[in-house]
C-alpha cells in the first residue's frame, strides 16, 4: 500500500495563477479530507468528502478555493488567482470511513509558494 | 468551537530524560470527543501515534504514554526516557465523536533530543 499520494510536491505560482493540487486516497478508503498548514494558523480543516460526496466545505475560502473528487481514486484542490497568503503547504488524507474516531492518513503534502 | 492548546515548542531534552507535552482541550459540540497524538518526524508525513475514544483510558505507543482525562480536559504526551530519535514535532488533536467526523488540532510541539 503506497499510502496518500499528492502531487507535486512542491508548487510555484505567480500571483493571479491557477493552482491544481491532487490527491489519491488510499485504497478502499471512503474519506478524504484537506487541510491547509501555516506557521500562523497551523493545521486548516478546508473540506471533507464521503463516498466522493462533499459532506462539508466549511473550511474553504468561498471565492477562490473549490474541492472536487470525480472519482474513488482521486480528489483535487483547485485555488484560482493565487495570492501570496495561500502560500502553505496543503495536506490531503483518507480515513476508512471518516468518523472522527478514525485514524487519519496524511499525504506528505504539497508545498505551494506564491511569488 | 472546539480547540486545543498544546506545550509550546521547542522543547529540548537531553537523551534518556523524561517528557511532558501538555495538552488541554476545548470541546463544545461534543461532550467526550476522540483524542489523538499524531507525530511528524523529520522528512516523513504526518502519522498516528496514539489515540484514546474514552475518557479515563490511556493510550500507549513507542514508549509513550497519554491519559484521556475529562475532569481536567487534558491529555498530556508523557516518555520516561527519550531517545534521540524522537525529535519530532507533536500535535494533539480532537475528534468531534461518534458519527462526527472533523478533527481539530493544535499548534504542534517541536521536540529536539540532544545526545
Amino acid at each position: 500500500n503506497a499510502g496518500v499520494i499528492q502531487t507535486p510536491r512542491h508548487k510555484v505560482t505567480g500571483k493571479g495563477q491557477e493552482a491544481t493540487l491532487w490527491c489519491e486516497p488510499i485504497s478502499g478508503h471512503s474519506a478524504v479530507f484537506w487541510y491547509r498548514q501555516t506557521i500562523v494558523q497551523g493545521l486548516e480543516f478546508l473540506t471533507y468528502f464521503r463516498n466522493q460526496a462533499p459532506i462539508d466545505d466549511s473550511g474553504m475560502p468561498k471565492e477562490r478555493f473549490s474541492a472536487q473528487m470525480p472519482n474513488q481514486s482521486h480528489s483535487t484542490l483547485k485555488i484560482q488567482s493565487t495570492q501570496p497568503q495561500d502560500s502553505a503547504v496543503y495536506l490531503c488524507a483518507s480515513s476508512p470511513q471518516g468518523y472522527s474516531q478514525n485514524t487519519l492518513y496524511f499525504g506528505a503534502g504539497t508545498r505551494l509558494s506564491v511569488l | 468551537g472546539d480547540s486545543v492548546t498544546q506545550t509550546e515548542g521547542p522543547v529540548t531534552v537531553s537523551e534518556s530524560e523524561s517528557l511532558i507535552i501538555n495538552c488541554t482541550y476545548s470541546a463544545t459540540s461534543i461532550a467526550y470527543p476522540n483524542l489523538f497524538w499524531y507525530v511528524r518526524y523529520p522528512g516523513e508525513g504526518l502519522q498516528l501515534l496514539l489515540k484514546v475514544i474514552t475518557a479515563g483510558q490511556k493510550g500507549s505507543s513507542r514508549g509513550f504514554e497519554a491519559t484521556y482525562n475529562k475532569e481536567t480536559t487534558s491529555f498530556h504526551l508523557q516518555k520516561a526516557s527519550v531517545q534521540e530519535s524522537d525529535s519530532a514535532v507533536y500535535y494533539c488533536a480532537l475528534g468531534t465523536g461518534t458519527g462526527g467526523y472533523k478533527v481539530v488540532f493544535g499548534s504542534g510541539t517541536r521536540l529536539l533530543v540532544s545526545p
